[in-house]
């Protein structure tokens, strides 16, 4: 039973243009959303993260919106750039619980 | 930032033999660490939580016997794969996670590779 869903396997984006990753998740007790970015043979690397009381937060070329009623969060890269190829896992967790469900990751490809 | 340190990053190994992966959080205290495996182009699957000073929780159908974990203090936590076999073969990942309860993401280390052969 997958509590968060990544239905894109992967994604290719030109240079410079947006990059939009989506998330789904069907529980909605959770309250904490993160996305983290992993490249080949490393572990992943946290990049931005909300929580259920704000609907966007953003960092840099980094934006997450947040839809809690359908569900839904997606990951913003503006302008996207070549180094950003990687993989991009969504993950979701109850406020003071440990445990981190993730998604099945997209691969991202950004083109020059 | 939070700095999660693992080693070894790649074990290859004889089928029976019983291999140690080690986590440490560098520059913070983790009463909480996580231990993940990832199979290809799949996603990072918990196998357990490891809490200093007490016993891991397991997730279900992850063998306590066969993936032993000691969090002996507040920096480090260990994996030990008893008696592997090449099902085993996989990429583990730890993570950990600042104290204070709260909303605070968990910081990875960069994996280990193990392969039986």
């Amino acid at each position: 039973d997958q509590q968060v869903k990544q239905n894109s396997p992967s994604l290719s984006v030109q240079e410079g243009r947006i990059s939009i990753l989506n998330c789904d998740y069907t529980n909605s007790m959770f309250d904490y959303f993160l996305w983290y970015k992993k490249y080949p043979a490393e572990g992943p690397t946290f990049l931005i993260s909300i929580s259920s009381i704000k609907d966007k937060n953003e960092d840099g070329r980094f934006t997450v919106f947040l839809n809690k009623s359908a569900k839904h969060l997606s990951l913003h890269i503006v302008p996207s750039q070549p180094g950003d190829s990687a993989v991009y896992f969504c993950a979701a967790s109850q406020y003071n619980f440990n445990k981190f469900y993730f998604g099945s990751g997209t691969k991202l490809n950004v083109k020059p | 930032g939070a700095v999660v340190s693992q080693h070894p990053s790649w074990v290859i190994c004889k089928s029976g033999t019983s291999v140690k992966i080690e986590c440490r959080s560098l520059d913070f205290q983790a009463t909480t660490m996580f231990w993940y495996r990832q199979f290809p182009k799949q996603s990072l699957m918990l196998m357990a939580t490891s809490n200093e000073g007490s016993k891991a929780t397991y997730e279900q159908g992850v063998e306590k016997d066969k993936f032993l974990i000691n969090h002996a203090s507040l920096t480090l936590s260990t994996l030990t794969v008893t008696s592997a076999h090449p099902e085993d073969s996989s990429f583990y990942i730890c993570s950990a996670r600042l104290g204070g309860g709260g909303n605070q993401p968990q910081h990875f280390g960069d994996g280990t590779r193990l392969s039986i052969l």
